[in-house]
């Protein structure tokens, strides 16, 4: 069974700090998508990541894939209040059409 | 662009009736997802359709459970009869064509409480 093990499950922080969260996996996968999920919406996608060691930015967020394609981090620089929601990460594997997806980490930035 | 449109929002019923969620994916998108996302297990996938066909239903939890694609551009999912263990929020997805590289667009989900 592949599985994306996300971490923290749960991060609070004041505004202006920085922070990373991390998804791993054992599996290698041909990309992995980052979404963003705020209160009563469904997942947004901020980013999909290919190739391993690509480091993509988003202005004050980057997510980096693991050279080995097995993991994936996003690290957020100064974090604002709407910065604040669950964050996704879902791995592409096996099947064509199927996402693996981390539990999530729910991010809260305190004013 | 009009984005996935679920309805209805929000229901709440008692256990043992009918439930029908609806959803209108994305015009010119050939691949459907239905979710169900709940604290305990997160997202989990229960059937996706391909050009309005079923393509895998594994995740579909029971008999209870079915769906239906009649068109491309409307997909429901039915509960009957629906049980208080059935409480969570149910997403629709689409995609332009199903590939695990392509992004899935989600409603805003519609959360289903059973009593």
């Amino acid at each position: 069974t592949q599985l994306l093990e996300q971490s923290p499950q749960f991060l609070s922080i004041q505004e202006g700090e920085n922070l990373t969260v991390y998804c791993n996996s054992s599996s290698v996968f041909s990309s992995l998508q980052w979404y963003r999920q705020e209160p009563g919406e469904g997942p947004v996608l901020l980013v999909t990541v290919v190739t391993g060691g690509e480091v993509k930015k988003l202005k004050r967020l980057t997510f980096q894939f693991g050279d080995a394609r097995k993991d994936s981090s996003l690290h957020i620089t100064a974090a604002q209040p709407g910065d604040t929601g669950l964050y996704l990460c879902a791995g592409a594997a096996g099947s064509n059409y199927q996402l693996i997806w981390g539990a999530g980490t729910k991010l809260i930035i305190k004013p | 662009d009009a984005g996935v449109i679920q309805s209805p929002r929000h229901e709440v019923t008692e256990m043992g009736q009918e439930v029908t969620l609806r959803c209108k994916p994305i015009s010119g998108h050939n691949s459907l997802f239905w979710y169900r996302q709940t604290m305990m297990r997160g997202l989990e996938l229960l059937i996706y359709f391909n050009n309005n066909v079923p393509i895998d239903d594994s995740g579909m939890p029971e008999d209870r459970f079915s769906a239906k694609m009649p068109n491309a551009s409307f997909s429901t999912l039915k509960i009957q009869p629906s049980e208080p263990r059935d409480s969570a929020v149910y997403f629709c997805a689409s995609s332009q064509t199903g590939s695990s590289n392509q992004p899935q667009h989600f409603g805003d989900g519609t959360r289903l409480s059973i009593l």
